[in-house]
C-alpha cells in the first residue's frame, strides 16, 4: 500500500532532550515535506526537500533540522525541543513535477514539558 | 511568493443545507490549487484539485470547486452536506516550485 509512515504518533519529552520523528514513503516520491499544525494557525511549513540532499527552509524552520540522505526518508530532528514546539507535525511526499497532490503521514502529536 | 487566504475560520451548518468555503490566493503565474480534507483525529486528505482546463473540478463526496482566475479565487461547494462532512478544510496553491502553501483552515460542523 503506497503510504507516508510517521513514527511515533504520539510523544511526550522533556525540554532540551534531543529527539528525532521519522518519515519514510514507499511512492519513489521526490518531494517530501514537514509541516507543523497548530489550532487557528493551520498548517505551516517547516523544510522541504525536492530530491536526496536537497533540502530547504520553509516558513518556520528555527529550532528543527532535517536529512535527506536517501530518497524514501525524510526525518525531522529537534535538537533542543523548547515547549513551543508542542504542536502537531505531519510529514507529506509528492512527485516531482506532476503535482499530483501532498500524500500525507497520519501525524505525530509531540507535547514538550 | 504565493500565499492562500481563506476567509471562513468556523462553519456551523445544518444537514441538508448548502456550503460554499472561500479561498483566495496570490501568485503571479500559473498556479496549481488544491482542497484537503481532514477529519477528527486523522491526517489530511486530497479532495480534489485544478492543475489546468475546466475551471470546474469535481471531487469525492460531492464536493466541487470553481477556478475563477480573474478573482484568484478557489471555492469549494457541495450543494447538501452531511453529519459526516464535519470535518478541517484546507486551501493550498503551488505555484512553479510545487511546494504548497496551505490556508488557516476552516473548520466546518455539521449538525443532524
Amino acid at each position: 500500500e503506497a503510504q507516508v509512515t510517521q513514527n511515533p504518533r504520539y510523544l511526550i519529552t522533556v525540554t532540551g532532550k534531543k529527539l528525532t520523528v521519522t518519515c519514510s514513503q514507499n511512492m519513489n516520491h521526490e518531494y517530501m515535506s514537514w509541516y507543523r499544525q497548530d489550532p487557528g494557525l493551520g498548517l505551516r511549513q517547516i523544510y522541504y526537500s525536492m530530491n536526496v540532499e536537497v533540502t530547504d527552509k520553509g516558513d518556520v524552520p528555527e529550532g528543527y533540522k532535517v536529512s535527506r540522505k536517501e530518497k524514501r526518508n525524510f526525518p525531522l530532528i529537534l535538537e533542543s525541543p523548547s515547549p513551543n514546539q508542542t504542536s502537531l507535525y505531519f510529514c507529506a511526499s509528492s512527485l516531482q513535477g506532476e503535482n499530483y497532490g501532498y500524500t500525507f503521514g497520519s501525524g505525530t502529536r509531540l507535547t514538550v514539558v | 511568493a504565493q500565499s492562500v487566504s481563506q476567509h471562513n475560520h468556523h462553519v456551523i451548518l445544518s444537514e441538508a443545507a448548502s456550503l460554499e468555503l472561500g479561498c483566495n490566493y496570490s501568485y503571479g503565474g500559473t498556479v496549481n490549487l488544491f482542497w484537503y480534507v481532514q477529519y477528527p483525529g486523522q491526517h489530511l486528505q486530497l479532495l480534489l484539485k485544478y492543475f489546468s482546463g475546466d475551471p470546474l473540478v469535481k471531487g469525492i463526496k460531492g464536493f466541487e470547486a470553481e477556478f475563477i482566475k480573474s478573482k484568484f479565487s478557489f471555492n469549494l461547494r457541495k450543494p447538501s452536506v452531511q453529519w459526516s462532512d464535519t470535518a478541517e478544510y484546507f486551501c493550498a496553491v503551488s505555484g512553479g516550485s510545487y511546494i504548497p502553501t496551505f490556508g488557516r483552515g476552516t473548520s466546518l460542523i455539521v449538525h443532524p
